[in-house]
């Protein structure tokens, strides 16, 4: 799977759009880009996942550039409880089952 | 609530003894997986299931840890003669049973070594 490059921390006002970047320069045609969180002493959590179109859902937007070698995570209206590290992990969806996390992103969300 | 159950939540042990950890997935979900985390860093992939068949197993996977899902639904993970190294978060997740789908976590079992 491709490496990921993510900044080690980040902070956000409350209430602001939180935007979590991540570069992937080596991602191949058939690779997805996915989303997880870890708040602290959990398990880490879905947020989601696309090839090359942007997506969103209830939680998060994702923004892939077009060359895809990179991704932003948009969280629209962050709040206290969105303080977590944050990883952005590539994944081949075909023959390959493991998710390879790195060190993540902390975004800590300011009152 | 439906998501993936793990027991124990913590498990304090001394060196040298044995530990086994229980997963239960999702209801329907025929993909079973094994992580492992240590402090700092993120989760690391040891094994993981279709059904009952273990399919891969990750070099971290000593021959001291052994791993089973007999009837395909809950797993176990047993360490034998522990040591301070195995000190972590162990992580269960599961998925449907095709590839590509998404992994879903549970809390996890941290467990320490003294």
């Amino acid at each position: 799977d491709a490496k990921t490059t993510q900044p080690p921390s980040m902070d956000c006002a409350e209430g602001r759009a939180a935007n979590l970047p991540c570069n992937h320069s080596t991602i191949s045609g058939n690779e997805y880009v996915y989303w997880y969180r870890q708040i602290h002493s959990q398990g880490p959590q879905y947020i989601i996942h696309g090839l090359k179109n942007n997506e969103t859902n209830e939680m998060a937007s994702l923004i892939i550039t077009e060359d895809r070698k990179s991704s932003t995570l948009i969280l629209p209206h962050a709040t206290l409880r969105d303080t977590a590290v944050y990883y952005c992990i590539v994944r081949d969806n075909f023959g390959n089952e493991k998710l390879t996390f790195g060190t993540g992103t902390r975004l800590t969300i300011i009152p | 609530d439906t998501g993936v159950s793990q027991n124990p939540r913590h498990k304090i042990t001394k060196r040298g003894q044995n530990v086994t950890f229980r997963c239960d997935p999702i209801s329907e979900h025929n993909r079973l997986y094994w992580y492992r985390q240590t402090l700092g860093q993120g989760p690391e992939f040891l094994t993981y299931f279709q059904n009952e068949a273990q399919l891969e197993k990750s070099r971290l996977l000593s021959d001291r840890f052994s791993a089973e899902r007999p009837k395909g639904s809950f797993s176990t993970l047993e360490i034998q003669r522990t040591e301070q190294g195995d000190s972590a978060m162990y992580l269960c997740a599961s998925s449907l049973g095709t590839s590509g789908e998404t992994q879903y976590f549970g809390p996890g079992t941290r467990l320490l070594v003294l």
